[in-house]
């Protein structure tokens, strides 16, 4: 069973800054089924990217995927008031990730 | 491309309850679809699987045995029965629909709430 980590929980940031969330696996996994997902308070889920780098319909390119094996990383650039949420990754579907909050330094 | 659950509220330990996610937008047929839950203040679990068809599921072992996902293609409507609910059932429950391929989901309904207590 494949287990995910994101570390650490809470991340700090002033607007503008460039955000890098980690997710970790706990074996090698395909990238094609690694997705991350954004969820602000009181709202569902939100794709923003899936096979670790493709970007969701409509998703700005403020946001970017990468990595492979078991280490993958979400970047957000310029970070503005509306990106400040839970992100969460996930694997084939089945598995997320604990989430990283990204609040207002 | 809309998702809408219904069917949550409270309920007491050991009963029954069945959700419905009401889809519109997209030939529902041809999608996959999945359930995922949110304890309060908690993560995202994935609770189970329906095929496009409705030919095979698939579940958590966290829910194995008592719940089951069920669909109408006819009418646009999935289904969670739930059966012998647990305390530690209570959360918002979410529809998706499954991206193909990269096996993800690619929209959600906005949740509907269970809570279990007597």
């Amino acid at each position: 069973e494949i287990v995910l980590t994101q570390s650490p929980g809470t991340l700090s940031f002033f607007p503008g800054e460039t955000a890098t969330l980690s997710c970790r696996a706990s074996q090698s996994v395909s990238s094609t089924y690694l997705a991350w997902h954004q969820q602000k308070p009181g709202q569902a889920p939100r794709l923003l990217i899936y096979g670790a780098s493709t970007r969701a319909t409509g998703i700005p390119d403020r946001f970017s995927g990468s990595g492979s094996g078991t280490d993958f990383t979400l970047t957000i650039s310029r970070l503005e008031p509306d990106d400040f949420a839970v992100y969460y990754c996930q694997h084939y579907g089945r598995t997320f990730g604990p989430g990283t909050k990204v609040e207002i330094k | 491309v809309q998702l809408v659950e219904s069917g949550g509220g409270v309920v007491q330990p050991g009963r029954s309850l069945r959700l419905s996610c009401a889809v519109s937008g997209f030939r529902f047929s041809d999608y996959g679809m999945h359930w995922v839950r949110q304890a309060p203040g908690k993560g995202l679990e994935w609770v189970g699987v329906i095929y496009s068809d409705g030919s095979k599921t698939y579940y958590a072992d966290s829910v194995k045995g008592r719940f089951a996902i069920s669909r109408d293609n006819s009418n646009n409507a999935l289904y969670l029965q739930m059966h012998n609910l647990r305390a530690d059932d209570t959360a918002v429950y979410y529809c998706a629909r499954e991206l193909r391929g990269p096996y993800t989901f690619d929209n959600w309904g906005q949740g509907t709430l269970v809570t279990v207590s007597s």
